[in-house]
């Protein structure tokens, strides 16, 4: 089946303590991104890749790193994680980054730091 | 500026009938693609319908269909027939050339809720 999964789905961690959230896909594509979403932003795009050792800044990328050494993977880093980063977060892949590409979503990971 | 503007927080309609939501960009790109997505209470993001800039007709799929208006600057999802199951928030985004299409920009979505 053809899916992006994410783990874990569900976080719960203290502040500072790094942590790594993980987002692999099966399709084969090129260009990968992390959304984070909050209540009355809609989602915001966090990190993007074009493909293997590609990637760029998104929107709000503070506190975060990624790294791509695998076109099927595409990790999302919190160094040092602090309270704001709680959030919804969504790892996302498509084809390509052209126009028509649509994007498809993996299921989530709900981050909560305390 | 907001690049998608979605101005209904929250939209109800029965079973059965036609509901629209609105969607307006701003871009000055010829050349972008605009989506819409759903967001059951579940929480995935699910691909509905896809409308791109020089396309000269209204998207449709099965019972969602795009109202296209260009010069207007607005996509609006046409959800015909609703069913209980439509109840989810839905977003509109879109990718522009000018970022090189690596974004895909979403609005703040809206709430609909489908009662029987």
């Amino acid at each position: 089946e053809a899916q992006v999964t994410q783990n874990p789905r569900y976080l719960i961690t203290v502040t500072g303590k790094k942590l790594t959230v993980t987002c692999s896909q099966n399709m084969n594509h090129e260009y990968m991104s992390w959304y984070r979403q909050d209540p009355g932003l809609g989602l915001r795009q966090i990190y993007y890749s074009m493909n293997v050792e590609v990637t760029d800044k998104g929107d709000v990328p503070e506190g975060y790193k990624v790294s791509r050494k695998e076109k099927r993977n595409f990790p999302l880093i919190l160094e040092s994680p602090s309270p704001n980063q709680t959030s919804l977060y969504f790892c996302a892949s498509s084809l390509y980054s052209g126009q028509g590409y649509e994007q498809y979503f993996g299921p989530g990971t709900r981050l909560t730091v305390t | 500026a907001q690049k998608i503007t979605q101005t209904q927080p929250g939209m109800f309609v029965q079973e059965k009938e036609a509901v629209t939501l609105d969607c307006t960009y701003d871009t000055s790109d010829p050349s972008y693609g605009l989506f819409w997505y759903k967001q059951p209470s579940s929480g995935e993001m699910i691909f509905l319908i896809y409308q791109g800039s020089y396309d000269q007709q209204n998207a449709t799929e099965g019972r969602y269909s795009l109202n296209f208006q260009k010069a207007r600057k607005s996509a609006n999802l046409v959800i015909s027939a609703s069913q209980l199951g439509d109840s989810a928030m839905y977003f509109c985004a879109m990718r522009e050339v000018n970022t090189g299409f690596q974004k895909l920009v979403f609005g703040t979505g809206t709430r609909l809720l489908v009662s029987p």
